[in-house]
């Protein structure tokens, strides 16, 4: 089964709202990372997380290792935030990243 | 800072053929990883190297896929046989050993006929 489950799957984002995307993981993480892959198929950091909260610009997440899960805050979305995000975690499974399926943000034109 | 730099951005290929990726990582780091990504799907490990050393190559379809990074910079990605099922982005990724920080590349994308 996934380790790491991403929710949603696809997100209709309209300009100016606030959005949340969240991973669950099945077994222990130590470490999330967040991504953002543009159309072009190239992935931006967005954060590198151990337990705890950061915070950069209108984006904000948390990791909370204890209850297995991560999430992503996106306040007053604009159009440049869309693309598909991804979350990964250190599982402990040969020290590599293990991915989310993703979350595909899509712009809603009014 | 130069980031990682894949190259072909593009490949096409019949089913049988051959093909090589080729990462340059960032300068520095000691720790390379190949991920496939199939069409929306998450990026999935195939193998990862510190220095010229493979750590875990347990994803990699030992068959017909091959990789190496004899001096501990570079990497090369090779597919022998290519199969349609090999259709994805390879992408590269670079980091420093024992910190989860990992740069991505722009990515390969193959197209298998």
């Amino acid at each position: 089964g996934d380790k790491v489950k991403q929710s949603p799957s696809a997100l209709s984002l309209q300009e100016g709202t606030n959005s949340a995307l969240r991973c669950n993981f099945s077994i222990a993480a130590t470490t999330v990372q967040w991504f953002l892959q543009n159309p072009r198929g190239s992935l931006m950091n967005l954060f590198y997380l151990v337990p705890g909260t950061k915070e950069n610009g209108r984006l904000k997440s948390a990791f909370d290792s204890k209850e297995s899960y991560s999430t992503l805050h996106i306040r007053d979305a604009q159009l440049e935030d869309s693309g598909t995000y991804f979350c990964a975690a250190d599982l402990g499974f040969a020290s590599a990243l293990t991915f989310g399926s993703g979350t595909k943000v899509i712009p809603c034109l009014p | 800072e130069a980031g990682v730099t894949q190259s072909p951005r593009y490949a096409v290929l019949q089913e049988g053929q051959a093909v090589s990726f080729w990462c340059d990582p960032i300068s520095g780091h000691d720790t390379l990883y190949w991920y496939q990504q199939p069409r929306d799907q998450g990026p999935q490990l195939l193998v990862y190297f510190r220095d010229e050393a493979v750590i875990d190559n347990s994803q990699l379809p030992s068959d017909r896929f091959s990789a190496v990074r004899p001096k501990g910079t570079n990497s090369t990605l090779k597919i022998q046989s290519a199969k349609q099922g090999d259709t994805a982005t390879y992408l590269c990724a670079s980091s420093f050993w024992g910190e989860d920080t990992q740069y991505f590349g722009p990515g390969t994308r193959l197209l298998v006929l």
